[in-house]
């Protein structure tokens, strides 16, 4: 079935530093993906609508210098957490949506990135 | 604009007990609703789906869950717990399966007793 994959999976980066999570489905195209974050015990919030070609989409209240969202292909997008912070340390989901017919425009979710500031 | 309530953020059923998970959205447009399981430090799984046509939806491991318009729900069961259920699991609502994103409820942790 279709795969979406995230990477890294884990990543720990000093505070101030960049750092970028990549975002691929991995047989199948995907014009349109989301990135969500989640806290610990939480629900899935959503940062952002990542669109093939064009500029993403955020979510009121997420900064949108921050986390940088590019989609350059139809099988990638990655996001970039800039100048981080302890705050940022979080769990970092993706999905993306498969429009085949065949899947019914199933929703597939990365396995996520947990990020670590330090 | 849509939203999802969870009932119940933590469930402990027995092995072998009926699992009852509550789900109630709202919507302006006709929903598609959605539950997926999350393990430990894992991504989403998708258990199952409701678009459109017959309202009991049958998903994986065993799970199903009914669309009920009239009472705005969408409840996971499962007749019997296995200890491999014990997980956290998400209710979502979509109006628009082409391009919209997932709204959330809370999370329903499940915890299975021996």
């Amino acid at each position: 079935g279709a795969v979406v994959s995230q990477h890294p999976s884990r990543v720990i980066c000093k505070s101030g530093t960049s750092v970028k999570i990549e975002c691929r489905s991995l047989d199948f195209q995907a014009t349109t993906m989301f990135w969500y974050r989640q806290f610990p015990k939480q629900s899935l919030m959503l940062m952002a609508t990542s669109n093939e070609g064009s500029k993403a989409t955020y979510e009121q209240g997420v900064e949108k210098d921050k986390f940088l969202i590019n989609h350059a292909s139809l099988t990638l997008s990655t996001l970039t957490v800039t100048s981080a912070h302890p705050e940022d340390s979080s769990f970092y989901i993706c999905s993306a949506r498969d429009r085949r017919l065949s899947s019914g425009n199933t929703i597939y979710f990365g396995e996520g990135s947990w990020l670590t500031v330090v | 604009a849509q939203s999802v309530t969870q009932l119940g953020s933590h469930v402990s059923v027995s092995e072998g007990a009926l699992v009852l998970l509550r789900c109630n959205y709202s919507s302006s447009v006709p929903p598609y609703l959605f539950w997926y399981v999350q393990y430990p430090n894992q991504g989403l799984q998708l258990l199952l789906k409701y678009t459109t046509g017959a309202t009991l939806v049958k998903g994986i491991n065993g799970f199903e869950a009914e669309f009920k318009k009239s009472e705005t729900s969408f409840h996971l069961t499962k007749p019997s717990a296995h200890m491999s259920d014990a997980a956290e699991y998400f209710c979502a609502v979509s109006g628009d399966t082409g391009r919209r994103a997932l709204t959330f409820g809370s999370g329903t942790r499940l915890q299975v007793q021996p």
